[in-house]
Formats: structure tokens, C-alpha cells, sequence
């Protein structure tokens, strides 16, 4: 059965760094790598989807890649704000269902 | 773009009354989907549908039945609540099977049963 691990669970970092937000499964037998966001009390937003033939997709200030053979992804986001706190959750995608990490929960401090 | 719209954003109910949750996506996606989600144990599969009239128990069907009568509404129904099913409910859809089926999600509905 697909596990997803994120790592770390929370971080928190002075306005303007650069993060990377680590998500890795153990069945690198997937269809793709979708990356969400989720604010307090609300559904999860798409924000990026990797298939399984593509090594990295970029929106704006993020970037995330995929690495079926050692099962990782990362996601990128450079020059934080405080307006991307919130928490990132990866999902591993299989032939119907996907199966979520717990995520990780960013708060960016002006 | 998708929308996947759940009729409640908050429900407060009582023990042993029988609950639907209503979802309805615009965009004739397949494949919908029910997730419960609780502090420390992340998103967890209820039930899913591939097609009208089908579907698919998840890794916590217990005490809960779905509906998918159209294509474009999935009902979770909670038979009989109870207070262990307080939690954020979210549906989501996706188009098909294949590698570049985005999963879209609702806004979420929080349900308190006392």
C-alpha cells in the first residue's frame, strides 16, 4: 500500500527565503504528483501537477520536481511571503485514487 | 475552471439523526470522490465513484453510504451520526485515468454532531 511522508510537519521562516518542502512515497509506481494548499478551515487548491513522464512544473514563484526512482518530491518556493502560509499537502497519484501525505504547515513571519 | 460546490459549509446535528452531504461538480468529471479530515490523521478516503451508480468503499466506510444517482452529484450520507463523525468532510472529482487528472475539491463542510 502507497504511504506519503512530508517532512518537516511545520516550519516557520523570516519573510523572503527560499523553502523546499519535501514529500516522499514508497510505490514509485505512480501516475503523478499533484501538489495543494490548504488554509484554515477550507478545501485544498490545486497548485501543481507532475505526471509521471515529467521531471518538474513551475507556477510563478514555485517549483516542484518529481524523482519516481528514489520516490521524492520537492516543491520550491522561492521568496516567501507572508501570504503563503499555510499548509502544503502532496498526494501521490494511482490509478483512481490518490493517497495524501499529512503536509506541512508554513507560516512565513513578516 | 472546475467547481466543485458542497452545499453546507457548517452543520451542527444531533446524535443519531441521519445527515447528507451534498456535492456537485460542473465539469463532467468521472471520478468523485469523499475525504474526511481530522487533526493529526490527515485526509482519509471514505468512498470514491468511477461512474454513475458505482462505487467504491475507501479506508473508512464505516457508518457512512454515498449516492451517485448523476454524474455530477455525489451525496455522503451519515445513517445514523455520531459524535465520532464530527470532522471536516471534503468531495473532490477528477477527470478520467490518466497522469494528468487534477483532483479539484470543495470548499469543505464542517460537520459538529452533539
Amino acid at each position: 500500500k502507497q504511504e506519503v511522508t512530508q517532512i518537516p510537519a511545520a516550519l516557520s521562516v523570516p519573510e523572503g527565503e527560499n523553502l523546499v518542502l519535501n514529500c516522499s512515497f514508497t510505490d514509485s509506481a505512480i501516475y503523478n504528483l499533484q501538489w495543494f494548499r490548504q488554509d484554515p478551515g477550507k478545501g485544498l487548491t490545486s497548485l501543481l501537477l507532475i505526471q509521471s513522464s515529467q521531471r518538474e512544473q513551475t507556477s510563478g514563484r514555485l517549483n516542484a520536481s518529481l524523482d519516481k526512482s528514489s520516490g521524492r518530491s520537492t516543491l520550491y518556493i522561492a521568496a516567501s511571503q507572508p501570504g503563503d502560509s499555510a499548509t502544503y499537502l502532496c498526494a501521490a497519484g494511482g490509478s483512481y485514487i490518490p493517497t495524501f501525505g499529512r503536509g506541512t504547515s508554513l507560516i512565513v513571519h513578516p | 475552471d472546475v467547481k466543485v460546490t458542497q452545499s453546507s459549509r457548517y452543520l451542527v446535528k444531533r446524535t443519531g439523526e441521519k445527515v447528507f452531504l451534498e456535492c456537485v461538480q460542473d465539469m463532467d468529471h468521472e471520478n468523485m470522490f469523499w475525504y474526511r479530515q481530522d487533526p493529526g490523521l490527515g485526509l482519509r478516503l471514505i468512498y470514491f465513484s468511477y461512474d454513475v451508480k458505482m462505487k467504491e468503499k475507501g479506508d473508512i466506510p464505516e457508518g457512512y453510504s454515498v449516492s451517485r444517482e448523476k454524474k455530477e452529484r455525489f451525496s455522503l450520507i451519515l445513517e445514523s451520526a455520531s459524535t465520532n463523525q464530527t470532522s471536516m468532510y471534503l468531495c473532490a472529482s477528477s477527470f478520467g485515468f490518466s497522469g494528468a487528472n487534477v483532483l479539484t475539491f470543495g470548499a469543505g463542510s464542517r460537520l459538529t454532531v452533539l
